[in-house]
């Protein structure tokens, strides 16, 4: 069964540095999207991505932000000075269309995730 | 501001108690409704999703959800749960009058279950 898949799986980085969380979506998603989830709180939205461009960002993804798709198969979140607030779980999903009404295949796919931690 | 509300944050059953876990939403209008789970370890997978028609959705491992428009309320329901059934549970929704296709998510409600 095609997964969405993450790395790496745990990542320790120290306050100020940059980080790049990678995923890999399901092959024919064409909509890729990152949330994250600090420890006891909700899976809160960051940003979605479709034909190479942000297509929505909540107020979470500020400045030091960015996603990028380098190739046909990775879809990358990068932090360029990390905070400890930043410490969370990240997942990266996708979907094969716009979660649109009454369209099938909209749902959403999520990988493991990845525990980011800031030290 | 559109939201949702799970409002059992953790629940402790015994094996073959039933369960329900509750989820109302803010939105209006149209929306589209998911239920996720979490096992331990794991990545969140699609346990059921309402689009349209029948508000009584039947998912996998015998989770059912029954979509209550008037009521504003997703709730996810299993007669009788097992010890594989630990997990988070979250509820999702897209959509509603001037509404994003994004999926918002509920906090999540810890499920442990006793053999």
């Amino acid at each position: 069964e095609p997964e969405v898949t993450q790395t790496p799986s745990h990542q320790v980085t120290q306050m100020g540095q940059e980080v790049i969380l990678r995923c890999v979506p399901i092959s024919n998603h064409l909509y890729f999207y990152w949330y994250r989830q600090i420890l006891g709180q909700k899976v809160e939205f960051l940003v979605s991505f479709y034909n190479n461009e942000i297509s929505e960002k909540s107020e979470i993804f500020d400045d030091q932000f960015s996603v990028e798709r380098p190739d046909g198969s990775n879809f990358t979140l990068k932090i360029r000075s990390t905070k400890l607030e930043d410490s969370a779980m990240y997942f990266c999903a996708s979907s094969e269309a716009a979660p649109l009404f009454n369209r099938p295949n909209t749902e959403a796919f999520f990988g493991q995730g990845t525990r980011l931690t800031v030290v | 501001a559109q939201s949702v509300s799970q409002h059992n944050h953790h629940v402790i059953l015994s094996e073959a108690a039933s369960l329900e876990l509750g989820c109302n939403y803010s939105y209006g209008g149209t929306v589209n409704l998911f239920w996720y789970v979490q096992y331990p370890g794991q990545h969140l997978q699609l346990l059921l999703k309402y689009f349209s028609g029948d508000p009584l959705v039947k998912g996998i491992k015998g989770f059912e959800a029954e979509f209550i428009k008037s009521k504003f309320s997703f709730n996810l329901r299993k007669p009788s749960v097992q010890w594989s059934d630990t997990a988070e549970y979250f509820c999702a929704v897209n959509g509603g009058t001037g509404g994003s296709y994004i999926p918002t998510f509920g906090r999540g409600t810890s499920l442990i279950v006793h053999p």
